[in-house]
């Protein structure tokens, strides 16, 4: 199984801050490599997919970037409504797996 | 608007069984790859299962191989986990998964989640 590692596991910043979140694959997963926002107590929410492409909705100061092993996710300017956790996902191979997560939160 | 609505989860005893199912509706049910997604208490997300959308091709976790069946009626717009010989580390939220269309393993819509709790 292709292992995801997420870093980090933990991120304190202010609202209006840009932030970045990496994950890296154990593999070359090419691009096929999506990241979901989850705040407490709800679901999780699609955000990003094939390591760049924006989810329909989700505002433009998300953004995704990487290939192969090395992805990252950029916040450019933080807003309240984004303090929560963040995971990636790769879906080149089965069995589909996540990192462990990086919880966002306010500084 | 897509819905996605789980139902099924419960208290059950290991090695018991146990079916959860998932009432989708706002999309074409019958042409999207469909997932369980399931996340214990304080952890992260676990991918368990999915299936095509004709139900011809299955894949699971190797946690769940064998125990696990993953199914559908598209009849019925529904997706179904059936599991059996349960195990403590099965204790999770379960979560239904639409794939996104033509990029199936991308998680689009997530159901709110049904608990599952297996303990003595």
């Amino acid at each position: 199984a292709i292992r995801i590692t997420q870093s980090p596991s933990s991120l304190s910043a202010s609202t209006g801050d840009r932030v970045t979140i990496t994950c890296r694959a154990s593999q070359d997963t090419r691009s096929y490599l999506a990241w979901y926002q989850q705040k407490p107590g709800k679901a999780p929410k699609l955000l990003i997919y094939a390591a760049s492409t924006l989810q329909s909705g989700v505002p433009s100061r998300f953004s995704g970037s990487g290939s192969g092993t090395d992805f990252t996710l950029t916040i450019s300017c933080l807003q309240s409504e984004d303090f929560a956790t963040y995971y990636c996902q790769q879906y080149y191979s089965y069995p589909i797996t996540f990192g462990q997560g990086t919880r966002l939160e306010i500084k | 608007e897509v819905q996605l609505v789980e139902s099924g989860g419960d208290l059950v005893q290991p090695g018991g069984s146990l079916k959860l199912s998932c009432a989708a509706s706002g999309f074409t049910f019958s042409s999207h790859w469909m997932s369980w997604v399931r996340q214990a208490a304080g952890k992260g997300l676990e991918w368990v299962a999915n299936i095509k959308p004709d139900g011809s091709d299955k894949h699971y976790v190797d946690s769940v191989m064998g125990r696990f069946t993953i199914s559908r009626d598209n009849a019925k717009n529904s997706l179904y986990l059936q599991m059996n010989s349960l195990r403590a580390d099965d204790t999770a939220v379960y979560y239904c998964v639409s794939g996104k269309y033509g990029s199936g393993n991308v998680c689009d819509y997530w159901g709110q989640g049904t608990l599952v709790t297996v303990s003595s």
